[in-house]
């Protein structure tokens, strides 16, 4: 199975930041990697697919990068609702599995 | 516009069955794989096994794989998870997924709760 390691796996900004999550395979991916975002008691929302295509009303402060097997969550000008918790997936091949995920706290 | 509705929360006792079903509309059902991801109380998540409602192929993760059935009925649009031989670490919330580059939609969570 591909293992996926997310970093930090929290951290504390203040709005207006700009805060980075990473995400690392244990082996090449290529660029089938997403990134969701969830809120308490409530499903996931993909947000970035293909390591780097914004989903659909996405907000554009949310970037993704990444080739292989290191990837980049970028988050500019962090408002009040984009605390939450971050999850990276690889979609490579199966069993689909997903980092551990990043929690976003305001400072 | 697409949605996917699921059925509601379960108790179970060890060693029972639960099957959740996951009503899809607004799009083609067929089109689209649906995943199904559990969510245990405070942890991260985990990708159960996945369906093709036009073929028939679905894949199953290794550690579910002699307890768990995925199942669709294309006239109803909907997909069916099944697990058996619960428990108590089988208590999460148990999403069913679109695959559209990720999974774009998400069911909003069946909690299955496995408890004597």
């Amino acid at each position: 199975d591909i293992q996926m390691t997310q970093s930090p796996s929290s951290l504390s900004a203040s709005v207006g930041d700009t805060v980075t999550i990473t995400c690392r395979a244990s082996q090449s991916i290529s660029t089938y990697l997403i990134w969701y975002q969830q809120k308490p008691g409530k499903a996931p929302n993909l947000l970035i697919y293909a390591a780097t295509s914004l989903q659909i009303g996405v907000p554009s402060r949310f970037s993704g990068s990444g080739f292989g097997t290191d990837f980049t969550l970028t988050i500019t000008n962090l408002q009040p609702e984009d605390f939450a918790i971050y999850y990276c997936q690889q979609a490579y091949r199966t069993p689909l599995t997903f980092g551990g995920g990043t929690k976003v706290e305001i400072k | 516009q697409v949605q996917l509705v699921q059925s509601g929360a379960e108790v179970k006792k060890p060693g029972a069955s639960v099957r959740v079903s996951c009503k899809a509309s607004g799009y083609t059902f067929t089109s689209h794989h649906i995943n199904w991801v559990r969510q245990a109380p405070g942890q991260g998540l985990e990708w159960v096994g996945w369906v093709n409602p036009q073929n028939g192929d679905r894949g199953y993760a290794q550690k579910f794989q002699d307890r768990v059935t995925m199942t669709w009925n294309t006239a109803m649009s909907t997909a069916y998870m099944e697990l058996s031989g619960l428990r108590s670490e089988d208590t999460a919330v148990y999403f069913c997924g679109r695959a559209n580059w990720g999974i774009d939609y998400w069911g909003q969570g069946t909690l299955v709760t496995v408890s004597s």
